[in-house]
């Protein structure tokens, strides 16, 4: 069975700042894809940016951009230029790519991101 | 175009009473998925639905979690009877197709309190 882990029960970043929250995952799988989502106060999560394991090249979306690492299993996601509406819960998650089998998300327990002024 | 819409958005039950949560997704997503995450821990797969079938119940945790999915539109989950350790938020998503990295997008969720 995948595992996600979110080490960073909370991460805090100052406005215009940089901030890199960290997610490793165990997988015997060589073909998946990896996820983070965010979900503000309001509570919908909304996808930020995915990443194929098949890429090498790193996912980015504007300010967001991940540091996949498939031979360490680290999924690792930077903001740039961090930004109030940023603060919210951050989840990684993994998807098998083997659609026979499985196409649920498993997700690490999160990681809080506060945006200070 | 509506997103996933769950209601309630906040259910307050005493132990052993039933309580019915609800999700609709996008219209013309057939997968369904129900998710939980209990207060601090993961966000947990319960099931998949395709359309009015179930795909993948194995994240059910006993036999007092019913859900259903008539006519493959809106599913409901049933809870009888609560019990204190189903206290958490519930997850509803959808998605289009199943291949590749098809996103899924998800509900603003039910919070379940059971006391």
């Amino acid at each position: 069975a995948q595992t996600v882990t979110q080490s960073q029960p909370e991460m805090s970043v100052q406005e215009a700042e940089t901030v890199t929250l960290s997610c490793t995952y165990d997988t015997s799988e060589s073909d998946y894809y990896l996820f983070w989502y965010k979900q503000p106060p309001s509570r919908q999560m909304i996808l930020v940016i995915r990443q194929e394991a098949y890429k090498q090249q790193n996912a980015t979306e504007n300010r967001f951009s991940v540091n996949f690492q498939k031979a360490a299993k680290s999924f690792s996601l930077k903001i740039s230029d961090s930004q109030l509406g940023d603060a919210a819960m951050y989840f990684c998650a993994y998807r098998s790519a083997n659609t026979g089998t499985a196409s649920k998300l498993t997700f690490g327990t999160g990681t809080r991101l506060q945006v200070t002024l | 175009e509506a997103g996933v819409t769950q209601f309630p958005s906040h259910s307050v039950i005493e132990k052993g009473q039933t309580v019915t949560l609800r999700c609709d997704p996008i219209s013309g997503h057939d997968n369904l998925y129900w998710y939980r995450r209990v207060m601090g821990k993961e966000i947990k797969f319960l099931l998949h639905f395709v359309k009015e079938s179930k795909q993948d119940e194995s994240g059910m945790p006993n036999n007092r979690f019913l859900a259903e999915r008539t006519g493959g539109t809106y599913s409901t989950l049933k809870v009888q009877p609560a019990e204190l350790e189903d206290s958490g938020v519930y997850f509803c998503a959808s998605s289009q197709w199943v291949a590749e990295n098809t996103e899924a997008f998800f509900g603003q969720g039910t919070r379940l309190t059971v006391v």
